[in-house]
């Protein structure tokens, strides 16, 4: 089944310690995004690619970056982790064209833990 | 700027109707989701509506009216699977979504 994954899971790393989250499609979609959900709240958009162009969110911390090889893969690096991100850290992709309904397809999420 | 409005919590009765409403502000307007999100996980795709009217999907139904910038998410035949999270999301004139924070959906006995 064409799917978005994401690795690990469940992450935990101690603060100022840098941690990479993986996503990877097999849907073959141009649009890949990371959202931040804390509980409770909506989804906080981080940054996107459309195809290999990059889009950061004004108000995501530099902090954050992120990495996408290929149409598959999407990488998240935390340089620099802080108590305040702990977080889910959603994976969604999308494939917007003409007549096409443009949902987001997400990943099953990172919940990551800063200790 | 952009605001996404919901209930944050409403509960009802197994076996009945319930009705989530969503109002909206944005620059711009390129149809509206709904997403069921489960306590831990990803959100998924419920409905997108970008005519107005009614929309029906099996149990699910979703309204939208352009001019009043309002939607509802109607849940007919509640079950106890159908406690959730329930996010409205509105794709701007930019294409980004922009998300509500989502409604927490208590279904009792």
């Amino acid at each position: 089944d064409a799917m978005v994954i994401q690795n690990p899971r469940y992450q935990v790393t101690q603060f100022g310690k840098p941690v990479t989250l993986s996503c990877s499609q097999t849907l073959n979609h141009n649009v890949m995004y990371w959202y931040q959900q804390k509980s409770s709240q909506a989804p906080k958009l981080l940054f996107h690619y459309y195809d290999k162009d990059f889009n950061n969110e004004a108000d995501t911390p530099d902090n954050f970056q992120s990495r996408r090889p290929n149409t598959s893969f999407c990488f998240l690096d935390i340089r620099s982790p802080g108590l305040g991100d702990a977080a889910m850290y959603l994976c969604a992709t999308s494939s917007p064209g003409a007549g096409a309904v443009i949902e987001q397809y997400f990943g099953p999420g990172t919940r990551l833990t800063v200790t | 700027g952009q605001n996404i409005d919901q209930p944050t919590e409403m509960t009802a009765t197994e076996g009945a109707i319930v009705q989530i409403n969503c109002t909206y502000q944005t620059s711009g307007f390129n149809g509206l989701f709904w997403y069921q999100q489960h306590a831990g996980e990803a959100p998924t795709f419920l409905s997108y509506n970008v005519l107005d009217g009614l929309e029906e999907k099996g149990r699910f139904s979703s309204f939208l009216s352009r001019s009043k910038g309002y939607s509802y998410l109607l849940l007919k035949e509640l079950q106890m699977k159908d406690s959730a999270s329930y996010l409205c999301a509105v794709l701007d004139s930019n294409y980004q979504l922009i998300w509500g924070a989502g409604t927490k959906l208590i279904i009792k006995p």
